[in-house]
């Protein structure tokens, strides 16, 4: 069974406080690891989508990393604007199924 | 549409009552998704449909759960004999390939509240 975990749960930071979220994840081999951000009373935001171990992808101030246990998504100096909910989600190559997975999220708060 | 369209956005009903949900996802995508969204949950799948595949139900979690496509295009997911516990934000996402590609397109969601 595909596992996604992600820590912290919830994390504050004061503006311009660089930080990093993990997604750990276990699947019977990666077809895709997807980021999403998701606004209170909104559906998710789609972020990234790496495909294997040493990709990267940059968007403004979001940097997401993969290996082949977990995915990384650093958050340099970042802005009020920044707060919201971030999912991890896994998609398995084994299979037909492309249902992806979901974590919990990480709930980030950026303090002026 | 631009985007994936849920209505309603919101649904107060008394337990034991049916409710449909409806979702229009993007003009031309084949893959459609539900999952629901508790409080403090993760997102939990639901259904999915592909093209004309038949649909893989194997997240639904009780007979009272249903969910159809019509054409292609829009899906409704039926919730009969409601339980407070079907309280949740069912979101609904749509791609243009089944693998996802370059990631899913959400809807905003109905929040379903049972009472």
């Amino acid at each position: 069974e595909d596992q996604v975990t992600q820590s912290p749960e919830a994390l504050r930071l004061q503006e311009g406080e660089s930080s990093s979220l993990n997604c750990s994840y276990t699947v019977s081999g990666l077809r895709g690891l997807f980021w999403y951000r998701q606004d209170p009373g909104k559906g998710p935001e789609f972020l990234f989508t790496l495909y294997s171990a040493g990709e990267e992808k940059e968007k403004e101030r979001l940097k997401a990393t993969l290996t082949k246990k977990e995915s990384f998504l650093h958050i340099t100096a970042p802005k009020p604007e920044d707060s919201a909910t971030y999912l991890c989600a896994v998609q398995a190559a084994s299979g037909g199924s492309y249902i992806p997975t979901f974590g919990r999220g990480t709930s980030l708060i950026v303090h002026p | 549409g631009a985007g994936v369209s849920q209505s309603p956005s919101n649904k107060v009903t008394e337990k034991g009552k049916d409710v449909e949900l409806r979702c229009d996802p993007i003009s031309g995508h084949t893959a459609l998704y539900w999952y629901r969204q508790s409080l403090g949950q993760g997102l939990e799948f639901l259904i999915y449909f592909q093209g004309n595949s038949a649909p893989d139900k194997s997240g639904l979690p009780s007979d009272r759960f249903s969910a159809e496509r019509t054409g292609g295009s829009v899906s409704t997911l039926t919730i009969q004999r409601t339980q407070q516990e079907d309280s949740a934000v069912y979101l609904c996402a749509s791609s243009l390939v089944k693998s996802g590609g370059e990631g899913y397109t959400f809807g905003s969601g109905t929040r379903l509240t049972v009472v």
